[in-house]
């Protein structure tokens, strides 16, 4: 199973701490994706990076992949109570739509 | 455009009864995805269709469990006897498909309770 697997399960934070998780998957791939959920809702999209990538940011969101490490790490900078959710990694493999999620981080920011 | 629209949000049943969830991905979408979350298994991939052709359902877990897409707008999961173990969230996505990035647009998900 290429499953990610995401570190730490719950992090609690104060709001304006930065927050970093991280997600370790086990086959090559093609890009690595990062999807928030915020509770009973739906995921929604963050971020993508591909496996040629190292780094990539968008906003307060910084991603970094090491794929001979098999591993990813996201950073919210500057975190709000607003970020209170849970997040996922999700890996494909070349050729294939077929996304493998983890089981998430859940992140709690107290206000 | 209004996202991936499910229904209904939350369904509760009886242990035996036929259970139908309903999706509609964004328009011009090829791919649409059915996924099951629990606490216990986390997201889960059912099956997957391109250009309404299933392609991919050994995620499905037993035969009790059916999907259909007659057309590129409308999508069916069925359950059918239900049995309490069925209970989760029952999310459908959907994505524009090969050649461009394989992000996946979420519907809000319904939450079944098999009693």
């Amino acid at each position: 199973s290429q499953q990610g697997e995401e570190d730490p399960q719950a992090l609690s934070i104060q709001e304006g701490e930065n927050a970093t998780m991280n997600c370790s998957y086990k086959t090559s791939i093609n890009n690595l994706q990062w999807y928030r959920q915020n509770s009973g809702r739906g995921l929604v999209h963050l971020i993508l990076i591909r496996s040629n990538e190292r780094e990539k940011h968008s906003g307060r969101l910084r991603v970094t992949l090491d794929t001979s490490k098999k591993s990813s790490s996201l950073l919210i900078t500057a975190s709000r109570a607003a970020d209170t959710a849970s997040y996922f990694c999700a890996t494909d493999k070349g050729g294939s739509e077929k996304l493998v999620f983890g089981k998430g981080t859940k992140l709690t920011v107290n206000p | 455009d209004a996202g991936v629209i499910q229904s209904p949000r939350h369904e509760v049943t009886e242990m035996g009864q036929e259970v139908t969830l309903r999706c509609k991905p964004i328009s011009g979408h090829d791919y649409l995805f059915w996924y099951r979350q629990t606490m216990m298994r986390g997201l889960e991939l059912l099956i997957y269709f391109n250009n309404n052709v299933p392609i991919d359902d050994s995620g499905m877990p037993e035969d009790r469990f059916s999907a259909k897409m007659p057309n590129a707008s409308f999508s069916t999961l069925k359950i059918q006897p239900s049995e309490p173990r069925d209970s989760a969230v029952y999310f459908c996505a959907s994505n524009r498909g090969t050649g461009f990035p394989n992000e996946q647009f979420f519907g809000p998900g319904t939450r079944l309770t098999v009693l």
